[in-house]
């Protein structure tokens, strides 16, 4: 079956660069999450979106941005890299008319030096 | 959403049933009891989930207590890729229902 699909895999970015993280949806669901764990962490969550419309909001910071598309992918925009964004970067989706269990991607491993 | 408290380590000998409990004792009356775990650094994966009656797919069993205060996680038959990080969510079925991961149970299946 399809998963969830994000790219890069893997990500190393300088201090003060920009990244952007992609997450492609399980065909057919409707709402994509975006989740940070830190090494050691649990997974925090970050951002929804449902018929891209933001649905809700976690520990984000304003140096992040996301959106969705007309074709549901989403896109996680990061500035002014800092070493503490190191983590790895989960995207995970969702369809309507069912219980809502998400349905994780493999993740992105962003490192900052 | 509620919160969960769940015991921090669990061990389980290949090839019996692995019992990990969650209490939620905070629960409101919309609110599901999800299982995920999380294999050494991929993604988490969905195991289970349940309002109020006992439930049972290909991965697990999911007992929930008739007050919904408690519920246990049952995977009949602990084999040793089964060692992961389990984690139980509470949370409402919407598509604005974020998951939010407490400290799960590390359970670790040895031969």
């Amino acid at each position: 079956a399809a998963g969830v699909i994000q790219s890069p895999r893997h990500l190393i970015k300088e201090k003060r660069e920009t990244a952007t993280l992609k997450c492609y949806p399980i065909p057919r669901h409707d709402t994509v999450y975006w989740y940070q764990q830190g090494p050691g962490q649990d997974p925090q969550f970050l951002i929804s979106f449902y018929e891209k419309m933001q649905s809700d909001k976690g520990s984000i910071p304003d140096r992040f941005s996301a959106q969705q598309f007309s074709d549901y992918h989403s896109e996680l925009n990061m500035s002014s890299l800092e070493l503490g964004d190191s983590a790895l970067y989960f995207c995970a989706s969702s369809a309507r008319g069912h219980s809502y269990e998400q349905y994780f991607g493999p993740g992105t491993r962003l490192t900052v030096t | 959403d509620a919160k969960t408290t769940q015991p921090p380590s669990m061990d389980c000998a290949e090839g019996r049933a692995a019992n990990l409990p969650c209490n939620h004792s905070t629960i409101s009356g919309n609110e599901y009891v999800y299982w995920y775990r999380q294999i050494h650094s991929q993604g988490p994966q969905y195991i289970i989930h349940g309002l109020k009656n006992n439930e049972t797919n290909e991965m697990a069993s999911l007992i929930i207590t008739e007050d919904r205060k408690s519920s246990t996680l049952i995977l009949p038959h602990a084999t040793l890729r089964d060692t992961a990080v389990y984690y139980c969510i509470v949370r409402v079925a919407t598509n604005a229902g974020k998951s939010t991961f407490g400290d799960g149970t590390t359970l670790t299946v040895k031969p």
